[in-house]
């Protein structure tokens, strides 16, 4: 089972360029998460998806963008990297529309911008 | 808005004794409350749910958590530590407020010694 499969697990960006991270989930779930993690500061949401063709602010969104692409996939973009932005990047998914479940999680991303 | 406090940034047990891991919580609906266990450089397996059913949680790995409304706490225990439990280890709550979204605590790093 591979659950929610993310890419790439390690990146080095120079400050100012743009990249992408992938997420998908196999799962059929219908919410979507991005997360960053940062020592001492434990995970925080960046953006999420309750359902496809949705997608909202998290406490952390400044200098992101998110597309739920389809059920499946929700993607994070960086657009001008900042040494602020390094951190490890977890996405996540969870089945229901009401009430909280349970997220599964990706291996993470390991992002550092020099 | 939900919050979690995690009370110990760091906690030290040996092997064989017993683990106890504090949180408190603030929620203004009935919470579902969580703990989640990420070993280095992984990411987060879920160890146990709580979800208005039974207070008393078990989790897998012999861990179990009691949901205490008079006190909002959610403590995580586990009679015998094993070398294996060393880890961060993460306290979550999410209620009808926050509509799917999970809030992390800051995390426990557990050290288990021989």
């Amino acid at each position: 089972n591979a659950g929610v499969t993310q890419t790439p697990k390690f990146q080095v960006l120079k400050t100012g360029q743009s990249m992408t991270l992938q997420c998908a989930q196999d799962m059929n779930h219908n919410s979507m998460y991005w997360y960053r993690q940062d020592p001492g500061m434990g995970l925080r949401l960046i953006y999420y998806s309750a359902s496809e063709g949705t997608t909202d602010k998290g406490e952390v969104p400044n200098g992101y963008n998110v597309s739920r692409l389809n059920k499946r996939e929700f993607s994070l973009r960086l657009e001008s990297a900042a040494p602020s932005q390094t951190s490890v990047y977890f996405c996540a998914s969870s089945a229901s529309r009401q009430g909280a479940t349970e997220a599964f999680f990706g291996q993470g991303t390991r992002l550092t911008v020099v | 808005a939900q919050s979690v406090t995690q009370l110990d940034s760091h906690v030290s047990v040996s092997e064989g004794t017993p683990v106890l891991l504090r949180c408190n919580y603030s929620s203004s609906y009935s919470p579902s409350l969580f703990w989640y266990v990420q070993h280095p450089n992984k990411g987060l397996q879920l160890l146990l749910k709580y979800t208005s059913a039974a207070t008393l949680v078990k989790g897998i790995n012999g861990f179990e958590a009691e949901f205490k409304k008079s006190e909002t706490s959610f403590h995580l225990t586990k009679p015998s530590a094993h070398m294996s439990d060393a880890a961060e280890y993460f306290c979550v709550v999410s209620d009808r407020s926050s509509f799917q979204k999970l809030v992390f605590g800051t995390g426990t790093r557990l050290l288990v010694s021989p």
